[in-house]
């Protein structure tokens, strides 16, 4: 069954350095998602990209943080400048065009722990 | 306002029983979609059902069925014949928007942990 590929599994980062969070959506999505999820809580959407441009982010998504698909099979999330309170677990997801059948298809995620 | 609710932070079942997580939703949008996802302890989201507005019958996925009242705004999760592993936090979420509309966010709620005793 295809899925989505995130790497690193875990990052453990200082405090003001710059990170990238990689994906390997499945390969014929259109769509592809960031959500993080701080420890314990609920699930929070970031940024939504669609042919080759962001269609939507949140008020979490700020200047700190940008989205690109370099090669037309890697999705990466980078965050420059890392703050305490960007600890959490960070998805990736993709999906076709509808998401009736499959969903969203999220992957295994990357915990993030800024220190 | 909260677009999805879901007031039971945990339950327990006893393996073979079925149970019923809660889910309540707001949206104006009158083409919406609902999802329920499972996160086992190891922290992947798994996929499990939807359903869509629009769709005159609740769905079923093997085990799991949605009870979906729309007048009540509610989308409710029955896992039948509880497993052992079942045990994880399950999430609501919704799409809202049109039905194909793969570019919309999903919204989670603040899930309910599940626990099957044997």
């Amino acid at each position: 069954e295809p899925e989505v590929t995130q790497t690193p599994s875990h990052q453990v980062t200082q405090m003001g350095q710059e990170v990238i969070l990689r994906c390997v959506p499945i390969s014929n999505h259109l769509y592809f998602y960031w959500y993080r999820q701080i420890l314990g809580q609920k699930v929070e959407f970031l940024v939504s990209f669609y042919n080759n441009e962001i269609s939507e982010k949140s008020e979490i998504f700020d200047d700190q943080f940008s989205v690109e698909r370099p090669d037309g099979s890697n999705f990466t999330l980078k965050i420059r400048s890392t703050k305490l309170e960007d600890s959490a677990m960070y998805f990736c997801a993709s999906s076709e065009e509808s998401t009736e059948v499959y969903g969203y298809t999220f992957g295994s995620g990357t915990r993030l722990t800024v220190v | 306002a909260q677009k999805i609710t879901q007031t039971q932070p945990g339950m327990f079942v006893q393996e073979k029983e079925a149970v019923t997580l809660d889910c309540t939703y707001d949206t104006s949008d009158p083409s919406y979609g609902l999802f329920w996802y499972k996160q086992p302890s190891s922290g992947e989201m798994i996929f499990l059902i939807y359903q869509g507005s629009y769709d005159q019958q609740n769905a079923t996925e093997g085990r799991y069925s949605l009870n979906f009242q729309k007048a009540r705004k509610s989308a409710n999760l029955v896992i039948s014949a509880s497993q052992l592993g079942d045990s994880a936090m399950y999430f609501c979420a919704m799409r809202e928007g049109q039905g194909s509309g793969g570019y919309n966010k999903l919204i989670f709620g603040a899930g309910t942990r599940l626990a099957v005793h044997p």
